[in-house]
């Protein structure tokens, strides 16, 4: 069972740049999420989905577009690329249950250097 | 709003003594509560976590964690470390499991 998987794990950008972010999940798994992971700040939520076809934002979205056209994948899309956009990216998934949502899976993350 | 503190950005130990990582969370609605390894260069992997009933949670790798409602906290515990519990901790809260709130991490560091 692969789990999340995401591509690139590694990747490099020029100011300006776009660029998407890949996710993929084959757990069948209703919930998907993004995050981006700087030293001391810990994860912060940047959008999420519940389901094919409906995206929100969390806490930093700006600067990053969404769409979740299947269940199985959740790409993320920067726009204009910044420096301040220089982080680890976790893609994350779950599932429903009678109290909510399970805990989340993580993929291995993407490091993404913003030059 | 939710948010969550883990008040030792670096905790240092020798190997084979007790460790206790330490996280007070801040929510006006009940929350599950989650504590998550991150083993260098890779994804966040489950330890344990509290959605309801016995407020003492077994974890993996012999960790638990005990969620104490009145202080708001979830602190993380081992009585044994291994050099392999070198890894850094995350805390994070949830309203209904989604959504997570991460505090800023905790680096164990396991001396032999």
């Amino acid at each position: 069972n692969a789990g999340v998987t995401q591509t690139p794990k590694f990747q490099v950008l020029k100011t300006g740049q776009s660029m998407t972010l890949q996710c993929a999940q084959d757990m069948n798994h209703e919930y998907m999420s993004w995050y981006r992971q700087d030293p001391g700040m810990g994860l912060r939520l940047i959008h999420y989905s519940v389901g094919a076809g409906i995206t929100d934002q969390g806490e930093v979205p700006n600067g990053y577009n969404v769409s979740r056209s299947t269940t199985e994948d959740f790409p993320l899309r920067l726009l204009s690329a910044a420096p301040s956009q220089t982080s680890v990216y976790f893609c994350a998934s779950s599932y429903s249950i009678a109290q909510g949502w399970t805990e989340a899976f993580f993929g291995q993350g993407t490091r993404l250097t913003v030059v | 709003a939710q948010s969550v503190t883990q008040l030792d950005s670096q905790v240092p130990v020798f190997e084979e003594a007790p460790v206790e990582l330490r996280c007070n969370y801040s929510s006006s609605v009940s929350v599950y509560l989650f504590w998550y390894v991150q083993y260098p260069n890779q994804g966040l992997q489950l330890l344990l976590k509290y959605l309801s009933g016995s407020t003492l949670v077994k974890g993996i790798n012999g960790f638990e964690a005990e969620f104490n409602k009145s202080q708001t906290s979830f602190h993380l515990r081992k009585p044994s470390v291994h050099i392999s519990d070198t890894a850094e901790y995350f805390c994070a809260v949830s309203p209904y499991g989604n959504k997570l709130v991460f505090g800023a991490g905790t680096i164990l560091r396991v001396k032999s």
